[in-house]
């Protein structure tokens, strides 16, 4: 089955504990990137990669470090988590763009306290 | 730049139709449509290109009027599934790049 997983789904930690999360796709995307959605705000591009060793910054970039040494995975790291991180967390995946049709994973809900 | 969505949130019998607005200050490329059932993902919807262009997907249609910078989202005779929270991302010209809107969220009632 096609999909984007992500883990872990839920996440609760505290200020300044380093923290990882995972996401893969099977489907050989090319692009993918990361979003968080907090209420009102709508879906914020976080990071982006086009290619494998490709990322870039999204709108909002500060706190967060991606990698992209596969084409498949794609981890978002918060090295140093703090509160106003406390968000929903979405991953997506597309064949060669965020112009194209994205393909979004489950989601994972960080608290940070 | 993000555009406005209008209303934020919208709360409709089973049957009747509604339409949701997606605004923009600056020229559009292409607007895209998605869906977000609660506590799920996103799901796409359809993607209109610059031209006025019309599509479908069920009961659930959308146009792109270009001189205005905004796109329209049509539900026609809402069913319960139809709930949910709806976001277009807006692709302004020469950007190639989406940004979200903050969403409307739809509740359809028996």
């Amino acid at each position: 089955e096609a999909q984007v997983t992500q883990n872990p789904r839920y996440l609760i930690t505290v200020t300044g504990k380093k923290l990882t999360v995972t996401c893969s796709q099977n489907m050989n995307h090319e692009y993918m990137s990361w979003y968080r959605q907090d209420p009102g705000l709508g879906l914020r591009q976080i990071y982006y990669s086009m290619n494998v060793e490709v990322t870039d910054k999204g709108d909002v970039p500060e706190g967060y470090k991606v990698s992209r040494k596969e084409k498949r995975n794609f981890p978002l790291i918060l090295e140093s988590p703090s509160p106003n991180q406390t968000s929903l967390y979405f991953c997506a995946s597309s064949l060669f763009g965020d112009q194209d049709e994205q393909f979004f994973g489950p989601g994972t809900r960080l608290t940070v306290l | 730049q993000q555009p406005v969505q209008s209303p934020q949130a919208v709360i409709l019998r089973e049957g009747e139709d509604a339409v949701i607005n997606c605004s923009s200050s600056k020229a559009l490329y292409s607007v895209h449509w998605y869906r977000q059932k609660h506590g799920e993902a996103p799901v796409f919807l359809m993607i209109l290109l610059k031209g006025g262009e019309q599509k479908g997907h069920e009961k659930i249609s959308a146009s792109f009027n270009e001189k205005k910078q905004q796109s329209s989202l049509y539900l026609t005779a809402s069913q319960l599934s139809y709930s949910g929270t709806y976001f277009c991302g807006t692709e302004i010209q020469g950007a190639q790049k989406l940004v979200f809107g903050q969403g409307t969220r739809l509740t359809i009632n028996p």
